[in-house]
């Protein structure tokens, strides 16, 4: 089986921190890899994506990629109350790039 | 530009009675998903189509069916409702790097 594993926290952070999410995956031939933000009584919302090893930044938000430790991070800089929300990482899989391996997700609380 | 849409947005249904669940993209994607989402865990792959005319079983697709209309429209159906059937249910659709879109969700109560 092949599977995404994050924490499901809570993470609690203090507002004006950095927020740091992992994410691991047992699939070694998995290419592409997602963050999405789903807030409560809502739908997963697509932040970044990482397609290669390193960093990516997109504001506050940097992913982070490390194929050949198999994780996945989310950065999150000047954490703000509204970064509160549950994070899915999910990731490709080698053989069937339509299915994608969602993780079940880490809940992070920012508090003010 | 509406991205992926949903209908309806709440349903409550008797046990056994049937239902269809509608999704729509404007994205001009080729593949388009269904998952289920139950309280505090992930999403679960019901069922897929990677293409037009194309439709195959995801982890939980027993108790569901599936029409892909046309390149648009990716429907799932419920022949008879079940009360394990509860959840909210996410349509999405997957650009050309493989990231996906949701929809807003339908939550479904069967009693």
């Amino acid at each position: 089986q092949k599977e995404v594993e994050q924490n499901s926290g809570p993470l609690s952070v203090p507002e004006g921190a950095i927020a740091s999410l992992n994410c691991t995956y047992s699939d070694r031939g998995s290419q592409s890899f997602f963050w999405y933000r789903q807030y409560s009584g809502k739908s997963p919302e697509l932040i970044m994506s990482i397609y290669s090893n390193g960093d990516k930044e997109d504001g506050r938000f940097t992913a982070q990629l490390n194929k050949a430790s198999q994780y996945v991070s989310l950065l999150i800089r000047d954490s703000q109350p509204s970064d509160s929300a549950t994070y899915l990482c999910a990731g490709t899989g080698y053989s069937s790039a339509s299915k994608i391996i969602f993780g079940s997700g880490t809940r992070l609380s920012i508090r003010p | 530009n509406a991205g992926v849409t949903q209908t309806p947005k709440f349903q409550v249904l008797k046990t056994g009675q049937s239902m269809t669940l509608q999704c729509a993209q404007d994205m001009n994607h080729n593949s388009m998903y269904w998952y289920r989402q139950d309280p505090g865990m992930g999403l679960r792959l019901i069922y897929y189509s990677a293409s037009e005319g194309t439709t195959d079983k995801g982890e939980v697709p027993n108790g569901y069916n599936v029409s892909r209309l046309n390149k648009r429209e990716f429907s799932l159906r419920l022949e008879s409702a079940a009360p394990s059937q509860t959840s909210v249910y996410f349509c999405a659709s997957q650009g050309d790097r493989y990231e996906q879109y949701f929809g807003p969700g339908t939550r479904l109560t069967v009693t």
